[in-house]
């Protein structure tokens, strides 16, 4: 079957590191994706990852392992701003997506 | 400004009334989708077009229906909406420069069923 597991959530000090965990397990993988959502708004691209590995953009950095069926988004130096949920999603075909529940992320002064 | 563009972004209707919600693109991405998204939920894919390929998924109910008249524009039908179907629906967009086909999404309508 099709599973995305993300832990529901978290909570993290401004100006600190956090780590968001994704596990998949997925009949196809073509690529996982990270996605912000802000309460009562639409979703929003953070992150992109098809090759094992470690992706950096900015603040933001998400390391993919696809032989242990893993992700995780790493999010540094943390704002106020950053209190959002953040989504995993698979791409299983060519451009359908598997989505996680998501993580909300808490920021405290 | 490219974007996606959802009207209206907050819809109250009653029980039972058919509402239609309204999407529309100025990205010129061929492939369009519809979800469902509840609170503290994944989104929920209803459909998505491929062009004109029009794809249902298997567990999205009949009452729900979709159009898409041309590339920029796409409809959602909600035929006899039930208290069960008030969320947060999302059009999103996607195209395939690099490959990725990441997701574009509309600022989403809040429907309401009273």
């Amino acid at each position: 079957g099709q599973n995305i597991d993300q832990p529901t959530e978290m909570t993290a000090t401004e100006g600190a590191i956090v780590q968001i965990n994704c596990t998949y397990q997925t009949s196809g993988f073509n690529g996982l994706f990270w996605y912000q959502q802000h309460a009562g708004e639409a979703p929003t691209f953070l992150s992109y990852n098809v090759l094992d590995g470690l992706e950096e953009k900015g603040r933001f950095s998400s390391f993919l392992s696809r032989s242990k069926g893993y992700s995780y988004l790493l999010l540094k130096e943390l704002q106020m701003k950053d209190s959002a949920s953040y989504l995993c999603a698979v791409k299983e075909g060519n451009y359908q997506l598997i989505w996680g529940a998501g993580t909300k992320l808490i920021i405290k002064p | 400004d490219a974007m996606v563009i959802q009207n209206p972004r907050y819809q109250v209707t009653q029980f039972g009334k058919p509402v239609t919600l309204s999407c529309s693109q100025t990205l010129n991405h061929n492939v369009m989708y519809w979800y469902q998204q509840k609170s503290s939920q994944a989104p929920k894919l209803l459909f998505h077009y491929y062009d004109k390929d029009f794809n249902n998924e298997a567990d999205t109910p009949d009452n729900f229906q979709s159009r898409r008249p041309n590339t920029s524009f796409c409809f959602l039908d909600i035929r006899s909406p039930g208290l069960g179907d008030a969320a947060m629906y999302l059009c999103a967009t996607s195209s395939r420069p690099d490959g990725s086909y990441e997701q574009y999404f509309g600022p989403g309508t809040r429907l309401t069923v009273t």
